[in-house]
């Protein structure tokens, strides 16, 4: 089955950049599903970020598009997250997760997650 | 802005049948899926396009979508279903979750 795992640094000051990987496995990252990124605040709900398709398409949530960029290496079968200018507000575990393209969109396979805090 | 709402918390005696809710504007015109969240766990996909279950996830959750509202059903509810739940929906190509519903088996 779908394996895919975040890395990243765990720790960031405020204003700084977090940079993000999805390493994906079992599956080939062009073989028609989308990588969304979600995250979710300590003791919050899950909010989702965005998501791309292998070719290079981006759907964004608009509260967050001014500050992300999300990109993939099908190559490397992984895919990227870049949020600029973190705040405290930031601070959440961070998910990747496969999305079926079309028909709901729906996320079927989910990485562990991975904490960032942002502190100073 | 698109908007799912749950309710906050939903309560079950074991074995009987909880039903969560899952609101929002002409929501049955749209695929609704929903994923369980145990604690210090990932999401799990329970439901996807309102009423499929997906390989491994127990007959006892059943899905429907109508109107404006989406239901996710546990028959015979298990201890083990105690959880967070959260829908899903998409629309004008952005994802939506609905605010989650803590569901307690007591």
């Amino acid at each position: 089955q779908a394996q895919l795992q975040e890395s990243g640094p765990g720790l960031m000051k405020p204003s700084e950049t977090l940079s993000l990987t999805c390493a994906v496995s079992n599956y080939s990252i062009s073989s028609g599903y989308y990588g969304g990124w979600i995250r979710q605040p300590p003791g919050k709900g899950l909010e989702w970020i965005g998501s791309i398709y292998h070719s290079g398409s981006t759907y964004c949530n608009p509260s967050l598009k001014s500050r992300v960029t999300i990109s993939v290496d099908t190559s490397k079968n992984q895919f990227s997250l870049k949020l600029n200018s973190v705040t405290a507000a930031d601070t959440a575990v961070y998910y990747c997760a496969r999305q079926k393209d079309g028909s709901g969109y729906y996320f079927d396979y989910w990485g562990q997650g991975i904490l960032v805090t942002v502190s100073s | 802005s698109y908007e799912l709402i749950q309710p906050p918390s939903v309560s079950v005696s074991p074995g009987q049948t909880a039903s969560i809710t899952c609101s929002g504007d002409k929501l049955g015109d749209r695929f609704a899926s929903w994923y369980q969240q145990k604690p210090g766990q990932s999401p799990v996909l329970v439901i996807y396009q309102d009423r499929k279950r997906p390989s491994g996830i127990p007959e006892r959750f059943s899905g429907s979508n109508s109107g404006n509202t989406a239901t996710l059903t546990i028959s015979g509810t298990q201890a083990l279903d105690e959880a967070d739940y959260y829908c899903q929906a998409w629309d004008s190509s952005t994802v939506i979750f609905g605010g989650g519903t803590k569901l307690t088996v007591l």
